[in-house]
């Protein structure tokens, strides 16, 4: 079976400064890899995948992940936090072949102070 | 584009009355999704169409839950009758195409449930 595990349940960051949240997954053959982000009383919004290629994924609002496949893991990063990144981030796996359904982690709440 | 449309956003109801959710995907979008998403946890799969077909329903709990999309756009998710542990928020999200396992799926806000 598929899973995520997101270590953190909180991360804090200083305005300006980079920021990290981990992820890492379990899933049987490659992976598709994908972070959420959700704010207060909303849906989750789409940030980047992780599909083949460069691992190194450039997404939405200067956030970016490295995928490493030994190490099994895609954590999700930015050079320089800003207040409004506070948010419910998740990390969610499939598979690349068969079916698969998405599994999410249990997400973690990042607080970036001013 | 218009995104995923759900409705109501919240509801509160007892324990053994029942509710239903309602869902419009963004348009084009084939492939519809139910989640339940309980406080502190990731969204958890409980349905997945393809048009008006259903591709996974393995985690519907199907003694109590049931859904349909039966034009193969909108969708309703019903729980009768509801129980405490339901509580929780109910998103529908819709993607493209289900067989397109590499494409983002698009959220609605939900419907956060509360039952007494």
């Amino acid at each position: 079976a598929q899973s995520v595990a997101q270590p953190e349940d909180q991360v804090n960051v200083a305005e300006g400064n980079p920021l990290t949240v981990k992820c890492t997954y379990s899933v049987s053959g490659n992976p598709y890899l994908f972070w959420y982000v959700q704010y207060p009383n909303r849906g989750l919004q789409f940030l980047l995948k992780y599909i083949t290629g460069d691992n190194l994924v450039k997404g939405s609002y200067g956030f970016e992940a490295e995928f490493n496949k030994s190490q099994t893991s895609f954590h999700l990063k930015k050079p320089s936090a800003l207040v409004s990144d506070s948010a419910l981030y998740f990390c969610a796996v499939r598979a690349n072949s068969g079916y698969s359904t998405l599994t999410f982690g249990k997400g973690t709440m990042l607080l970036v102070s001013p | 584009e218009a995104g995923v449309a759900q409705s109501p956003r919240y509801k509160i109801i007892e324990k053994r009355q029942s509710v239903a959710f309602w869902c419009n995907p963004i348009s084009g979008h084939a492939t519809l999704y139910w989640y339940q998403q309980i406080l502190g946890q990731g969204p958890k799969l409980l349905i997945q169409f393809q048009n008006n077909g259903v591709v996974d329903d393995s985690q519907l709990p199907k003694d109590r839950f049931s859904a349909e999309r039966l034009k193969g756009v909108d969708s309703t998710l019903k729980i009768q009758p509801a129980k405490l542990e339901d509580s929780a928020v109910y998103l529908c999200a819709s993607s493209l195409s289900g067989q397109g396992f590499d494409q983002p799926q698009h959220f609605g806000d939900g419907t956060r449930l509360s039952i007494l």
